[in-house]
């Protein structure tokens, strides 16, 4: 069973660049399509983005010009990067996996990250 | 972007009822629709894909259907554990993959 687990800052300074990996155990990462969902607290879910196994990437056009996600086959992980980072950006940031783009059936727990000076 | 319109906003329910939540596309997206489930602190599970199909493990209290633009969630009879939001999804347009903004299933 696939188990996935993000890591990174809990706290990040306004205009810095928020960085999150996602280890995955289980399974290799060298299958699924590898997504980014986030959460505001209280609030719905966001899809910010997937990397296939084969480096294909797409974004959410709303975040497009700030976000990449890349993948470390050797190391079984993936990441996000999103860079010029504002208070809009505070949320819980979940990573995913699944064997379609819609169809999420592993995540990890999520993990806060807030955007504060 | 495809926009996922769900109703009600929150919905009142006993245990060993049944509740039906709505979602509706702003345009179609044929059989390319999931369900979630999230509980307070926990991410979302996926109960639902093609629209119909339980994923493994979902118990068949739970049924979707529907294609095109609507779509419904149906749990035949609420267990204590049922309560929670649930998130409808498209992905059959995509970037982005959408989802609806929930409806919380709460007890009556």
């Amino acid at each position: 069973q696939v188990q996935l687990q993000e890591s990174g800052p809990g706290l990040v300074k306004p205009s810095e660049t928020l960085s999150l990996t996602c280890t995955v155990s289980g399974g290799s990462i060298n299958s699924y399509y590898w997504t980014w969902i986030r959460q505001p607290p209280g609030k719905g879910l966001e899809w910010i983005g997937y990397i296939y196994y084969s480096g294909t990437t797409k974004y959410n056009p709303s975040l497009k010009s700030r976000v990449a996600i890349s993948l470390d086959s050797s190391k079984n992980q993936f990441s996000l990067k999103l860079t010029s980072v504002t208070a809009a950006d505070t949320a819980i940031y979940y990573c995913a996996g699944g064997p379609t783009v819609g169809v999420v059936f592993a995540w990890g727990q999520g993990t806060l990250v807030t955007v504060s000076s | 972007e495809i926009v996922m319109t769900q109703s009600p906003a929150t919905l009142s329910v006993s245990p060993g009822e049944r509740a039906t939540l709505s979602c509706r596309a702003s345009q179609s997206v044929s059989d390319n629709l999931a369900w979630y489930q999230q509980k307070p602190g926990q991410p979302p599970r996926l109960l639902i894909f093609g629209a119909s199909t339980r994923d493994t493990g979902i118990p068949a209290r739970f049924s979707g259907s529907g294609s095109g633009r609507e779509f419904t969630l149906t749990i035949s009879s609420l267990q204590s554990e049922d309560f929670a939001v649930f998130y409808c999804q498209q992905y059959y347009d995509w970037p982005p993959v959408t989802f609806g903004q929930g409806t919380k299933v709460e007890m009556k």
